[in-house]
């Protein structure tokens, strides 16, 4: 089965750009999702099919998608953004969640 | 204003029955693929399985961690996608949410959740 890998945490100072990565064989050739989850809340789409972004999310936020790596980049980063990232794809008829990464913001 | 809210959680014993709903609103329920996604305590996000549109004759799928145990039924009359869990192992302890595939975005390599619902907590213990 399909596996996409995250890093489990990664910071970042506010105000500074953060970087998440989310690795796969081949990953470049599917469309990539972003899901943000603030502790105790359900998730919320924040990138769909690599980089766009749904309405209501802000411009800081950008996604790419090449190679074995897709990459969700957060600009400028606020308090309110420290939060769990998921990203998301689909593989042989199923839905495949990466592990997810815990954004500190310093 | 477009809301999926899940209900039907509690405690449970292993091998018991339980059923949760997801009441849709502000949307044509029909148009849409549905999914359930689950989160165990401390966990990442575990996709559960799908009901397709009116179109796609609502058929389902399922990880293969719940195939033969879990059913994802509709009820378009009252706006509500149920998931009916049975033989129930204590690893299936997790928030569920149920989520929404938007139009356009259910085919191969393009399969996404563009609103969520806020979730229901199932414990399987003795």
């Amino acid at each position: 089965s399909y596996e996409v890998i995250q890093p489990v945490s990664v910071s970042v100072a506010l105000g500074q750009t953060a970087s998440i990565t989310c690795e796969g064989n081949g990953i470049g050739g599917k469309n990539v999702h972003w899901n943000q989850q603030h502790s105790g809340q359900a998730p919320v789409l924040v990138m769909y099919r690599d980089s766009n972004r749904p309405s209501g999310i802000p411009e800081r936020f950008s996604g790419s998608n090449s190679g074995n790596t897709a990459t969700l980049t957060i600009s400028r980063a606020q308090a309110g953004d420290e939060a769990n990232y998921y990203c998301q794809v689909w593989d042989s008829g199923t839905v495949v969640f990466g592990g997810g990464t815990r954004l500190t913001v310093l | 204003e477009m809301q999926l809210v899940e209900s039907g959680g509690g405690l449970v014993q292993p091998g018991g029955s339980l059923r949760l709903s997801c009441a849709a609103s502000g949307f044509t329920l029909s148009d849409h693929y549905i999914d359930w996604v689950r989160q165990a305590p401390g966990k990442g996000l575990e996709w559960v399985g799908r009901t397709r549109n009116k179109a796609n004759g609502y058929t389902g799928e399922y990880a293969a961690s719940v195939k033969g145990r879990f059913t994802i039924s509709r009820d378009e009359s009252e706006n509500s996608v149920y998931l009916q869990m049975n033989s129930l192992k204590t690893e299936d302890t997790a928030i569920y949410y149920c989520t929404r595939v938007p139009v356009g975005a259910s085919g191969s390599n393009d399969y996404y959740f563009d609103y969520w619902g806020q979730g229901t907590l199932v414990s399987v213990s003795s």
